[in-house]
Parts: structure tokens; sequence; C-alpha cells
């Protein structure tokens, strides 16, 4: 069954704790992203990946950090510095080839909250 | 930066009417797009219309697209209770630059 999966689907943060989200993708994409969306609000742009070993960074990128060693994962940080962190985090990826304005696939998210 | 902006930012209608949102950037695009999002979950894809088209149609879908205008709407004919969701639309750019997302329009679809 193809497709993104993201873990954990629910998270609490304590104050000054760093928590990683997993995103991993079976689509043999070379793009992957992770997007912040607020209530009411659309998606804003964290970090994204077109190939293995490189990101770069978004619209919000402070506070975050990424990773990507392996085609079908690319895991975000939430770094103690991101000081208004609840939200809700998508992570998508998209055709091979590495377009980064083609269609998206995107995990069924995580929401992230503080304690 | 988000530079597609949805219009209304919430519909109400009932089930068999017809809805449309419409969505305005600023930018020169490469392409346009369609994405829903059910409550709590990802979005689903579900159109995209290049820069040098005019109209296209998906099952109960018609998206247009006006770039004199800068403009788009997106008409889901025959609503369903199902169709109750927001619906978001995204620009990609000239030179493959990444997507952008506008804010959204939520539909919700009473029996």
């Amino acid at each position: 069954d193809g497709g993104i999966t993201q873990s954990p689907k629910y998270l609490f943060r304590k104050e000054g704790q760093n928590v990683t989200l997993s995103c991993e993708q079976n689509l043999n994409h070379d793009a992957m992203y992770w997007y912040r969306q607020d209530p009411g609000q659309g998606l804003r742009l964290i970090y994204y990946s077109q190939i293995v070993n490189d990101f770069q960074k978004g619209d919000i990128a402070e506070g975050y950090s990424v990773s990507r060693e392996k085609k079908e994962s690319f895991p975000l940080t939430v770094t103690s510095a991101q000081k208004n962190p609840t939200a809700f985090y998508l992570c998508a990826s998209s055709s091979p080839g590495g377009r980064t304005n083609e269609k998206l696939f995107f995990g069924s998210g995580t929401q992230l909250s503080v304690l | 930066s988000q530079q597609g902006e949805e219009d209304p930012q919430a519909l109400s209608i009932q089930e068999g009417e017809n809805a449309t949102m419409n969505c305005s950037y600023k930018t020169s695009i490469n392409n346009l797009q369609w994405y829903r999002q059910n409550s709590g979950r990802g979005l689903v894809h579900l159109i995209l219309i290049r820069s040098n088209e005019r109209e296209k149609h998906s099952g109960r879908l018609r998206v247009t697209l006006d770039t004199s205008k800068k403009s788009s709407s997106l008409l889901i004919t025959a609503s369903r209770a199902a169709d109750t969701a927001s619906y978001f639309c995204a620009t990609g750019g000239r030179g493959g630059n990444k997507l952008t997302f506008g804010t959204g329009t939520q539909l919700k679809v009473e029996l």
C-alpha cells in the first residue's frame, strides 16, 4: 500500500524539550516537504528536500531542523527554540525528478501540543 | 508567504446545490492546484491546471483559470454531504519553485 506515513498522530512537548516527527514514504519520490498548519489558516512551508543529503529552508524554518539521510525518510525536529510549536504538521512528497511545483501527496499529519 | 487567497472563507449549501470557490494570486505561475482537507487529516490533491490551460474537468469538479486576472475557480456540481471539507488552492511558480498555499475555503454541505 503506497503512501506517506507520519507518526505519531499526537505528540506532546514539554518546555525546553526537542521532539522529532517522523515521515516515511514508499512512493519513490525525490522531493519531500514539511508544512505547518495553524487553526483556520493555510499551510506554511518549514523545510523541503529535493534530493538525499540536501534540504532547503522554507518560509518559517526558525526553531526547526531536518535531515534527509535516506530517500524514504524526512524527519522534522521541533527544537526548544521554537516558542510556539502548537500546530498541525503535515509531511508531503512529490513526483520523481525533484520538481517542487508538481502534485503533492500528503501524510495524515501530526498534532503537536505543548504541555 | 501565502500567494493564494480563497474566497469565500466559508460556504454553506444544501445537498444537490453547486459550490463555487475562488482563488486569487499575485505573481506569474506555472500551474495552479486544488486540494481538499477533511478535518484533522492530510490534504488530498484534486486537480492541477497549467498556465496555458483555461478549463479542466474531473468528475463533478470543474476548474477554470484566468491568468490575465490572476484568478481561478473551483466548481463542485451536485454537492454531497461527503464534500464537506476545506478546499485550498496552491500555486506553483515558474522555474520549478515550490508550491504556495492559500488560506482555504471551508465548505459545509447540509442534508
